[in-house]
């Protein structure tokens, strides 16, 4: 079945660094990939729509300046959290779809930051 | 506006059944999905309803009512694994997913 790989699943960064989140999709090619942000015992929360050769779509209030998004290949997403803070230390998962009107979504591992 | 509304815990025997309900309003439907998720780690799909009826996949099983904008997921023979979050989403006119803040399903021996 379709296979979305994140890295890394932990980081634990200094305040005013930035930290690089890969999400692959490994064995389809996904022109959309779909970044959300778990607060604890919270529904996930979709930040951004990354596309393909285009630039993400965020959604309302997430600062698009601080989280960069870069969809280089059809595979490959990315995001960076830029001059991170503690209150960005969140779980960040990635997804991605199949192409086919009807896909499920497959997502990734997740990725547990702690800025300290 | 959208809304998902589903319970926020239940509490089931192990062995037996449960059936976690989602009600929803959104803008279109195209589609709804169950999500299991386990504490500290990411979703992983269950089962997906695009058409009314009752998809029966080993103990689990989901069941869509689109007239009604309702959804259950059955669980039968419950294990002590299955304690879980189960999460309702779905997928809106504009193929955005809409979720519910998820059922803690906790299983007793």
């Amino acid at each position: 079945g379709a296979v979305v790989s994140q890295h890394p699943s932990r980081v634990i960064c200094k305040s005013g660094t930035s930290v690089k989140i890969e999400c692959r999709s490994l064995d389809f090619q996904a022109t959309t990939m779909f970044w959300y942000r778990q607060f604890p015992k919270k529904s996930l929360m979709l930040m951004a729509t990354s596309n393909e050769g285009s630039k993400a779509t965020y959604e309302q209030g997430v600062e698009k300046d601080k989280f960069l998004i870069n969809h280089a290949s059809l595979t490959l997403s990315t995001l960076t959290v830029t001059s991170a803070h503690p209150e960005d230390s969140s779980f960040y998962i990635c997804s991605a779809r199949p192409t086919g009107e009807y896909s499920p979504l497959h997502f990734g591992n997740g990725t547990r930051l702690t800025v300290t | 506006g959208q809304n998902i509304d589903q319970p926020t815990e239940m509490t089931a025997t192990e062995g037996a059944i449960v059936q976690i309900n989602c009600t929803y309003q959104t803008s279109g439907f195209n589609g709804l999905f169950w999500y299991q998720q386990h504490a500290g780690e990411a979703p992983t799909f269950l089962s997906y309803n695009v058409l009314d009826g009752l998809e029966e996949k080993g103990r689990f099983s989901s069941f869509l009512s689109r007239s009604k904008g309702y959804s259950y997921l059955l669980l039968k023979e419950l294990q002590m694994k299955d304690s879980a979050s189960y999460l309702c989403a779905v997928v809106d006119s504009n193929y955005q997913l809409i979720w519910g803040a998820g059922t803690k399903l906790i299983i007793k021996p």
